[in-house]
Formats: structure tokens, sequence, C-alpha cells
């Protein structure tokens, strides 16, 4: 089936760094979507793309997707101890299959000790 | 608007039993996927429902169905429960016009002994 690469896996943050963490496909994905999700808790919608090339925006959090359509990146600038958690990228089945997200492995955020 | 609520939150069964877990979408939402989540396998698709019918399926056994009413709840059953089936249950959902835009439950986090 379908796979996204999520990179890092892991990744520690110190309070004020910039973050960068990608998503490939080997497919083409017509809409892009990044989820932060917390402890106990179901993802939240962070960020949605849907044409290649576009640049998007949510207070310190910027994605944008790729020009082939095969890529993602999600950026957050200034980090706070509140981004601390699993960030996934996922796109809807390039097969067309509807409602069926999927989803990268996640790359999880943490504090540096 | 609330948000999509699932119930129970954590539930706790024993290999061979089954169980059925609830969905409410968000008003207005007609779209309503499931999706189990682990460590391993990470987020993986079940089903998707819109207006009562079942649109798509994922690659899970028979054991694993669901159903949708007419006011858009839903509910999926786990028969003949396994280990392997210890997971937290999500589920989504979405409206007709920012389809791909899914939002999703806290969960229900099941644990089979």
């Amino acid at each position: 089936g379908q796979q996204l690469n999520q990179s890092p896996q892991s990744m520690f943050i110190q309070e004020g760094e910039d973050v960068s963490m990608n998503c490939t496909s080997s497919s083409i994905f017509n809409t892009w979507l990044w989820y932060k999700q917390d402890p106990g808790e179901g993802p939240v919608l962070l960020i949605a793309l849907y044409k290649a090339g576009e640049l998007t925006s949510n207070g310190r959090l910027t994605a944008q997707f790729g020009i082939t359509r095969k890529d993602s990146f999600l950026n957050i600038s200034a980090s706070i101890p509140s981004d601390v958690g699993i960030y996934f990228c996922a796109g809807l089945d390039p097969g067309g299959s509807q409602g069926n997200l999927i989803f990268g492995k996640g790359t999880k955020l943490s504090v540096k000790p | 608007k609330a948000g999509v609520t699932q119930t129970p939150r954590y539930l706790i069964k024993t290999r061979g039993q089954q169980v059925t877990l609830s969905c409410s979408p968000i008003s207005g939402h007609r779209s309503v996927s499931w999706y189990q989540q682990t460590p391993g396998q990470g987020l993986q698709f079940l089903f998707e429902y819109f207006s009562e019918t079942q649109r798509n399926k994922g690659n899970f056994p028979g054991r694993f169905s669901g159903r949708q009413f007419s006011n858009s709840r839903s509910e999926m059953n786990v028969s003949t429960l396994e280990l392997g089936d210890s997971a937290l249950y999500l589920c989504a959902s979405s409206s007709q016009t920012t389809y791909n835009e899914q939002f999703f439950g806290p969960g229900t986090r099941l644990t089979v002994l």
C-alpha cells in the first residue's frame, strides 16, 4: 500500500529553536495535511495544503506542498514547550479511496533536558 | 461547535469477547472514518461511512465492522477479540465541502487481556 516517509523520527528542541520536519512519498498526493497529537488525545489538524507549491502558515507553523506533489515540509519557528508532541503528515489516498488518510509514522518532538 | 466525541474513552476486554465503540461526528458532518493506532503500525484506516453507507474499507479482517445511523453517529464493532487488537481507536469526521480535512475525536483506548 501507499506509504509516507516522515523524518526525522524524533528530535529534541530547546525553547526558542526553529524546527523542521518533512514527509515524502513515491506517489503523487493531491492533499497534504499536518496533524499534532498529544498523549492520550486524537490528532489535531494544524494545516491543510491543496496546491502544489502552496505555502501556508498557521501562527508559528509554516507548511509547504512540494512542487512534485510527492513531498511536504512543516516548520515551527521559535519553539515553545507546548510544541512537544507527535507531528504526523497525512495525505488522502491517491488511489481515490474515499475517506482514507494515509499517515506518516510521525515525528516526536521532545524538550532537551 | 462541539468536536468529535467518542465513547467510551477506555475499555478493557478479554480475548474472545466482542466490543462496540461509538463516535458522534461534528454537527453537519456526514462522513465518518475509523482508524486504528498502534505503536508498531501507526495510524491505519479501517473504514469510512457516508450517509449510512460504507464507502471504503481498509485491510482489516472481517471481525472489524461498523455502521452509521441516520444522524451520522457511527459505531464500530470488533468480534472475537485478539491480543493484537489492543490499540487506540480513533474516529474522524469531515464535511462534504472540505472532505479532505478530517477532525479526530480523542479515541477509545482498548486493552485486550
